[in-house]
């Protein structure tokens, strides 16, 4: 089981908007502002797209945003496109280890 | 351009051990903090190991402690991860990952390498 919970899918129509959540506890998500999240497509490595909650790092599109309340993370994809379809992944650092990651959400593009 | 690019891979049977490798170009790999991290099937990703840029300071999850160690060379550019006493549970995708200067987050990862553990 992993440290940080996410649904195990979501879907969304090209042009719509979708969220992914990320709950942890207060011993990571909830204290700490290093959560990033990482897009996965098949057979490639996890790429940053964002980082420190809610920074983009350079070239990442601005259809992609994070936040945060409390213990839960979220990830906003807006405008949705056929390529935005992957697995997503946050992670926290933690009080007691370095990083936490969670189980992974994959994303349908209808 | 970054690039991380693992290699080592392979079957192994229980109790064998391997070595894998990660060559990193496109950044200051000696400036670099790394993780390996794997991803086993049907789970989700797990930080096995972590080095700081002196070589010497470093930490290992709990389930491979005493079984895997982690090197650097940094005149080599490269980052290696020494795995004896293989078990099936250490079946997984294995990536090379660069911690960035902020709260241990990961700004690069390779594309991994499959190592399975199996008679």
């Amino acid at each position: 089981q992993s440290a940080l919970t996410q649904p195990a899918s979501v879907s969304g129509s090209p042009g719509q908007s979708i969220t992914i959540s990320c709950t942890g506890t207060s011993s990571d998500v909830g204290t700490f502002n290093y959560v990033s999240w990482y897009q996965q497509h098949p057979g490639k490595g996890p790429k940053l797209v964002i980082s420190d909650v809610t920074n983009r790092p350079s070239g990442i599109s601005n259809r992609f945003s994070g936040s945060k309340s409390g213990n839960t993370a979220s990830l906003t994809i807006s405008g949705l496109q056929a390529g935005d379809e992957a697995d997503y992944y946050c992670s926290s650092y933690t009080a007691s280890s370095p990083v936490v990651f969670g189980g992974g959400t994959k994303l349908t593009v209808l | 351009e970054v690039r991380l690019v693992e290699s080592g891979g392979a079957l192994v049977q229980p109790g064998g051990s391997l070595r894998l490798s990660c060559a990193v170009s496109g950044v200051c790999f000696s400036c670099s903090w790394m993780y390996w991290v794997r991803h086993a099937p049907g789970k989700g990703l797990v930080w096995v190991s972590y080095i700081k840029t002196d070589g010497i300071s470093t930490g290992y999850a709990d389930s491979v402690k005493g079984r895997f160690t982690i090197s650097r060379d940094n005149a080599e550019n490269t980052l290696f991860l020494q795995m004896t006493s293989l078990r099936a549970e250490d079946t997984a995708v294995y990536y090379c990952a660069r911690i960035s200067n902020r709260g241990w987050q990961i700004d690069y990862w390779g594309q991994g390498t499959l190592v399975t553990v199996s008679s």
